[in-house]
């Protein structure tokens, strides 16, 4: 059974940073490239990042470039987020998301997510 | 990046078919490719994928589910309306610009 675990989420001052990092079980990550998506609250999902399977190539959405940084460490299945100069439209459930690397735009597995707050 | 428009509400009686559109544009939706997917999440739920490629349904999800594509729209139709297909319905796409990827604002659909 698939399992991706979120984790790192929390409630964070504006300006500070947060590293969230997914956790996959029963799947073998150097076969998926892996996206974060996000879901504000009372809104839909909003697309955040995607590294490719061995990490050379890396794709950010406008509203988190510069700031938001992706990586994965695949010897210990897991994916990352590094969050800087967050920012109170930042707040949302964060979930990790697989795709087989051979269709990057099919969302296969998905995390529960983790909530972020940024709040002072 | 603009998200892709979804009606916020579609609702239908059991038994009723109904379809929810997904608005994008030339560099999306209505690129030169059909990698377009939904969606189905149930309140407090990871999504789930049930269309993929504008019209394949993954291994395990109900033939009620089918998907279409005309120019810049995308549609998601569920035929025979159940309980328990009450849920938010997204859209996704592929994009043009640099490799990226984009959503719809969500569409929560009521069983009445």
């Amino acid at each position: 059974q698939v399992q991706l675990v979120e984790s790192g989420g929390g409630v964070v001052q504006p300006g500070r940073s947060l590293r969230l990092s997914c956790a996959a079980s029963g799947l073998t990550l150097t076969n998926y490239a892996m996206h974060w998506v996000r879901q504000a609250p009372g809104s839909g999902l909003e697309w955040v990042a995607v590294i490719s399977y061995d990490g050379r190539i890396k794709s950010y959405a406008d509203s988190v470039k510069g700031r938001f940084t992706i990586s994965r460490d695949n010897s210990k299945n897991t994916l990352f987020l590094q969050m800087d100069s967050l920012r109170p439209d930042d707040t949302a459930v964060f979930h990790c998301a697989g795709s087989p690397d051979s269709a990057w735009h099919n969302f296969e597995y998905w995390g529960q997510g983790i909530l972020v707050t940024v709040s002072s | 990046q603009s998200a892709l428009t979804q009606p916020a509400s579609v609702s239908g009686s059991p038994g009723q078919s109904i379809t929810i559109s997904c608005t994008g544009t030339s560099s999306d939706v209505g690129g030169g490719h059909n990698f377009v997917s939904w969606y189905q999440q149930h309140p407090g739920k990871a999504p789930k994928l049930i269309i993929y490629d504008v019209n394949i349904r993954p291994s395990g999800v109900s033939s009620r589910f089918s998907g279409s594509k005309s120019g810049n729209t995308a549609s998601l139709t569920i035929s025979g309306l159940q309980a328990e297909d009450e849920a938010d319905y997204h859209c996704s796409s592929y994009t043009d610009s640099g490799g990226t990827y984009v959503f719809g604002g969500g569409t929560k659909v009521s069983v009445l």
